[in-house]
């Protein structure tokens, strides 16, 4: 199966900070990553999909990037709507694998 | 509008077979290149995708759960089904379906318990 490592496990950050969240591949998966933020008692909410591109209705301070296996998702200027935990997903191949999730956390 | 609903016992038995059923609107099930997954969610801990099934009826499962799952579809009624045979206190979790253009929508998930 492929791994996806993501860090840090969690984060204390401050309202207006730049956040970056990344999820590593043990293997090469493509652009075929998504990123999903997912609020207590709630379902996860798509952010970025295809590594790169902005779901509908998503404000335009996140993005997603890629670097080799390394996939990024950055919070530019945090919000406090933006607190909540944060995963990746290959589903470059199968079985599909999610990364461990990051919290955010208001300092 | 895209909408999907889990549904699903609640509560059961260990050795049991837990049933889900995905009720969805706003897509169809035959489209070509349309699919439906299954992902779950053990509380405070990460999310573990489960199966997919397609427009074609082609099937994956994740092998972790070995050959304990079975999904379906019932495209007429727009639905599509997960069962997990010999449930066990591990499988207790909040369990999401959602619609496999690239996990774009997902339904607001259901809670299963597993206890004796």
């Amino acid at each position: 199966d492929i791994q996806m490592t993501q860090s840090p496990s969690s984060m204390s950050v401050s309202l207006g900070d730049t956040v970056t969240i990344t999820c590593r591949a043990s293997q090469d998966v493509g652009i075929y990553v998504n990123w999903f933020q997912q609020k207590p008692g709630k379902s996860p909410r798509r952010m970025i999909y295809r590594a790169t591109n902005l779901a509908d209705g998503v404000p335009s301070r996140f993005s997603g990037s890629r670097s080799g296996s390394d996939y990024s998702l950055t919070i530019s200027s945090l919000e406090s709507e933006d607190v909540a935990d944060y995963h990746c997903l290959q589903y470059d191949e199968y079985p599909y694998t999610f990364g461990a999730g990051t919290k955010l956390e208001l300092k | 509008q895209v909408t999907l609903k889990e549904s699903g016992p609640g509560i059961l038995q260990p050795s049991q077979t837990l049933s889900l059923t995905c009720t969805f609107s706003g897509f169809s099930l035959s489209t070509y290149g349309m699919g439906v997954g299954w992902i779950r969610q053990p509380s405070g801990k990460g999310l573990e995708w489960l199966a997919n099934i397609w427009w074609d009826d082609d099937k994956y499962y994740n092998p972790s759960l070995k050959n304990r799952l079975t999904i379906s579809k019932d495209t007429s009624n727009n639905q599509a089904f997960l069962k997990i045979t010999n449930v066990d206190t591990a499988d207790t979790a909040t369990y999401y379906c959602a619609r496999m253009r690239l996990f774009d929508y997902w339904g607001q998930g259901v809670m299963v318990t597993v206890s004796s």
